[in-house]
């Protein structure tokens, strides 16, 4: 069974770089067809996709959010990372990693969860 | 890219049938039959209900169906039953490999 799990810190000072690992267990990163993607919920409110990335490397990301997010992978490992920078009190969320299956586009298997919370 | 938009809560006694709407753009919704169901309880990670507009995943009851017209997709759950109350989310994938999720919507089983 696909397991996937955030790792990362839970607070992050503003105008800072929010930085999460989620790693993948059961199943390996360097699979055909799947993508590795990042959805975060602020309390309270609805979901929001942030990007995804393919084990090759090739990324998609929010348009609303693009200037400022960077997602990579690491094979090796079977991670794959989120990078947000210039962070403020509105990137406060529960920050989901998650397999997205390419061509039918749709989520299947979803980390926990982590929440991060962005204040001095 | 803006939420698809979706009523923020529906309620249903149980044992009748609700329908959740899910509304687009031809940019999404409208252009392809791409949209997912998502149920999510409070403090948990979503769960896919529907993909492909009326397709479900193993494991998924048969209550949960769903369809399209135009831009407005939409979820049924027949027969409501307590179990069901929670917040389901539409997603629809958009141009470039993208995704957009809708708004919400708090389903209450009076």
């Amino acid at each position: 069974q696909l397991q996937l799990q955030e790792s990362g810190p839970g607070l992050v000072k503003p105008s800072e770089t929010l930085s999460l690992t989620c790693t993948v267990s059961g199943g390996s990163i360097i699979s055909s067809g799947y993508y590795w993607g990042w959805i975060r919920q602020p309390p309270g409110k609805g979901l929001e996709w942030i990007g995804s990335i393919y084990y090759s490397g090739s990324t998609s990301y929010n348009q609303s959010l693009k200037s400022r997010v960077t997602i990579s992978v690491d094979t090796s490992n079977n991670q794959f990372s989120l990078k947000l920078r210039y962070v403020t009190a509105a990137d406060t969320a529960v920050y989901y990693c998650a397999r997205e299956t390419g061509g039918d586009y749709y989520i299947l298997y979803w980390g926990q969860g982590t929440l991060v919370t962005v204040s001095s | 890219q803006s939420a698809l938009t979706q009523p923020a809560s529906v309620s249903g006694s149980p044992g009748q049938s609700i329908t959740i709407s899910c509304t687009g753009t031809s940019s999404d919704v409208g252009s392809y039959n791409l949209v997912s169901w998502y149920q999510q309880y409070p403090g948990k990670a979503p769960k896919l209900m529907i993909y492909e507009g009326n397709k479900r995943p193993s494991g998924v009851s048969n209550r949960f169906s769903g369809s399209k017209s135009g831009s407005t997709a939409s979820l049924t759950i027949s027969g409501l039953q307590a179990e069901d109350e929670a917040d389901y989310y539409c997603c629809s994938y958009a141009t470039s490999s993208t995704y957009v999720f809708g708004t919400g919507t708090k389903v209450t089983v009076l």
